[in-house]
């Protein structure tokens, strides 16, 4: 069965740096779009960035474009958000979601919290 | 960017009733519009794809319909378990793939 699971959140600093992971298996990874939406405590979904299968098309929300890097190994089944110049705005859960052909986010992980905050 | 507006942000219902949430996107969408429940401390879960095909294992009382702007998810006789916050989402053509902001559907 589809497993998709976070590590790498906890607390920063603002201005500091984080690396998100999601660890997947169960189906080609490789063969999958695949996305990062968070969501801040008590708020809404928020779409953040988006990887094409092959990891040659990456798309970005405007508040994290310029400081986020999406990036994904086909080699080890990984998913990563690279998170620079964090703010406390970017405060939030973070799921990786693995796409559907129609972009739908057909299935997420438990999700890792970052927290920003001095 | 195309915005998403859901309407209505609470609804209030009882066990049994029929309910009907709408997402109206701010340019024409196809039928790229899908349907999430999230529960609290819970990662959503997709409900609906492409405005109206229901996944595997949802029950069959959850519906969506519409294409271009509008759409609606309904759901009939509501159940406890389906008290919970659902949020539309577009993914119309390239990112971004916004989301509707939430509708809470709470037990009245």
């Amino acid at each position: 069965q589809v497993q998709l699971v976070e590590s790498g959140g906890g607390l920063v600093k603002p201005g500091g740096s984080l690396r998100l992971s999601c660890a997947a298996s169960g189906f080609t990874f490789s063969d999958h779009y695949m996305s990062w939406i968070r969501q801040a405590p008590g708020k809404g979904l928020e779409w953040v960035s988006y990887i094409s299968s092959s990891g040659s098309s990456k798309y970005y929300a405007d508040s994290v474009k310029g400081r986020f890097t999406i990036s994904k190994d086909n080699a080890k089944n990984s998913l990563y958000l690279h998170m620079n110049s964090l703010r406390a705005e970017d405060t939030a859960v973070y799921y990786c979601t693995r796409d559907g052909n129609d972009s739908s986010m057909k299935y997420w992980g438990q999700g890792t919290l970052v927290t920003v905050s001095s | 960017d195309i915005q998403m507006t859901q309407s209505p942000s609470s609804l209030s219902a009882s066990i049994g009733d029929r309910v009907t949430i709408t997402c109206r996107a701010s340019q024409s969408i196809d039928i790229f519009l899908h349907w999430y429940q999230q529960k609290p401390g819970k990662a959503p879960n997709l409900l609906i794809s492409a405005a109206s095909s229901l996944q595997s294992g949802v029950p069959s009382r959850f519906s969506g319909s519409g294409s271009g702007t509008d759409f609606t998810l309904a759901i009939s006789n509501l159940q406890p378990e389906d008290f919970a916050t659902y949020y539309c989402q577009q993914t119309y053509r390239t990112p971004p793939y916004t989301f509707g902001q939430g509708t809470k559907l709470e037990i009245k």
